[in-house]
């Protein structure tokens, strides 16, 4: 069954590095996102992406943070000058061009900034 | 006000018996409802999805909204053991967005 593929499964890193997880979406999906789930906390939206630009990010998501998709596979989350309030799961999803709410998520990086 | 509530639990059932999950939302303009199933380090699974008012059943599984009320419901029959998970309704906002609840979690105890 085609899934969707995060690595690293969990990183840690000093406040104010720079930091990249990547994201290997299921291979004919057309859209992709970004959410983050604090640990006890609600999964957020944080960016939506679709024929290669961003197509809504939420307040979260400030100069701070960017998307890519450097080739026909990978979908980058990169995160500059690391805060403490960073450290959370990030869950990369894709989908179809079908339902919007119909999201196939990864299983998460947990990124932990000391 | 928050735009999906969810009661976060814990929630623990006997093996068999009915669960009734639910949410409540705030913005009548919300169309389509979600329910994802959450085992623990892992990412969110969607379960099924309904659109307006009415029930969608999928198994053992319910699903619910009542506009009028702006509640949400997932009935799950016969619970099992690997029906422990976190659950999380969630509403599409605008046109990409998904706006989750906090999640319940329930334990089926054998």
């Amino acid at each position: 069954e085609p899934e969707v593929t995060q690595t690293p499964s969990h990183q840690v890193t000093q406040m104010g590095q720079e930091v990249i997880l990547r994201c290997v979406p299921i291979s004919n999906h057309l859209y992709f996102y970004w959410y983050r789930q604090i640990l006890g906390q609600k999964v957020e939206f944080l960016v939506s992406f679709y024929n290669n630009e961003i197509s809504e990010k939420s307040e979260i998501f400030d100069d701070q943070f960017s998307v890519e998709r450097p080739d026909g596979s990978n979908f980058t989350l990169k995160i500059r000058s690391t805060k403490l309030e960073d450290s959370a799961m990030y869950f990369c999803a894709s989908r179809s061009d079908g339902h919007t709410g119909e999201l196939f998520f990864g299983e998460g990086s947990r990124l932990t900034v000391l | 006000q928050k735009e999906v509530e969810q009661d976060p639990g814990p929630l623990s059932v006997p093996e068999g018996a009915i669960v009734s999950l639910n949410c409540t939302y705030s913005n009548s303009a919300f169309q389509y409802f979600m329910w994802y199933r959450q085992y623990s380090r892992k990412g969110p699974e969607l379960l099924m999805y309904t659109y307006s008012s009415g029930n969608k059943e999928d198994g053992r599984f319910t699903a619910q909204v009542d506009k009028s009320s702006k509640y949400i419901s997932l009935f799950i029959r016969d619970s099992q053991p690997s029906d422990s998970a976190t659950y999380l309704c969630a509403v599409i906002q605008g046109a990409q967005k998904l706006v989750f609840g906090q999640g319940t979690r329930l334990t089926i105890n054998p």
